[in-house]
């Protein structure tokens, strides 16, 4: 079983849907959780972190479940701009980051 | 303010030959990291160093694969001899890692990576 796991779609909405992304991981020392956009040949880029209480910006919402071990990413009314793929980070309390394989986003007219 | 910078951004090399990679993290930034992102696949960490000091190589190929980061600013990571499996996009990522409060920061900031053929 992978340390970090994401569904990798894809996953294919209309615009102005709202659309979740779960990320589940194994290790229970986790301390840092992030998501990361990345578009095609492209670097990753930090869309946000994710703290114990749940955070939100704009139309992206993160939220943590220590219990549950996952961390998931919600994106209310899909822009086409939104398609790109999604990738969550995990960081032990060593430092050490381990990053899942991405889900796929494509949001259509 | 500058981003993470790496050279070169491609690099088309036969197998068994050497090749280098360069990166110059964010001015600041302790915490620089070397990883390896495969098609379709998440990066995977090759190694990270805290100002000079490797914490943490576990996953860097010892055998063929090598890295510095000489008076912890920028880094180095050397492959020789290369092997056709090498082929991938080479990411280096900085970070400052430290406390506020109870809040421990630790975002990473990549660069445009190196994309590396071995025919």
């Amino acid at each position: 079983r992978k340390e970090v796991e994401q569904d990798p779609g894809p996953f294919n909405v209309p615009e102005g849907a709202t659309v979740a992304f779960n990320c589940t991981y194994s290790n229970s020392a986790s301390q840092s959780f992030f998501w990361y956009r990345q578009d095609c040949r492209k670097e990753p880029k930090l869309l946000m972190s994710v703290y114990s209480s749940g955070n939100e910006d704009g139309r992206f919402t993160a939220q943590l479940n220590r219990a549950s071990q996952y961390i998931s990413l919600l994106i209310r009314d899909s822009k086409l701009s939104d398609s790109a793929t999604y990738l969550c980070v995990v960081i032990l309390n060593a430092g050490k980051s381990t990053f899942g394989d991405g889900t796929t986003l494509t949001v259509k007219p | 303010e500058a981003g993470v910078v790496q050279s070169p951004r491609y690099k088309i090399i036969e197998k068994k030959q050497p090749v280098a990679f360069w990166c110059n993290p964010i001015s600041g930034h302790n915490t620089l990291y070397w990883y390896r992102q495969n098609l379709g696949q998440g990066p995977e960490l090759l190694i990270r160093y805290e100002n000079e000091e490797a914490v943490d190589d576990s996953q860097l190929p010892k055998d063929r694969f090598s890295a510095e980061r000489l008076k912890g600013v920028d880094s180095t990571l050397k492959i020789q001899p290369a092997e056709l499996g090498d082929s991938a996009v080479y990411l280096c990522a900085s970070s400052l890692e430290g406390l506020a409060g109870t809040v421990l920061y630790n975002e990473q900031f990549f660069g445009p990576g190196t994309r590396l053929t071995v025919l």
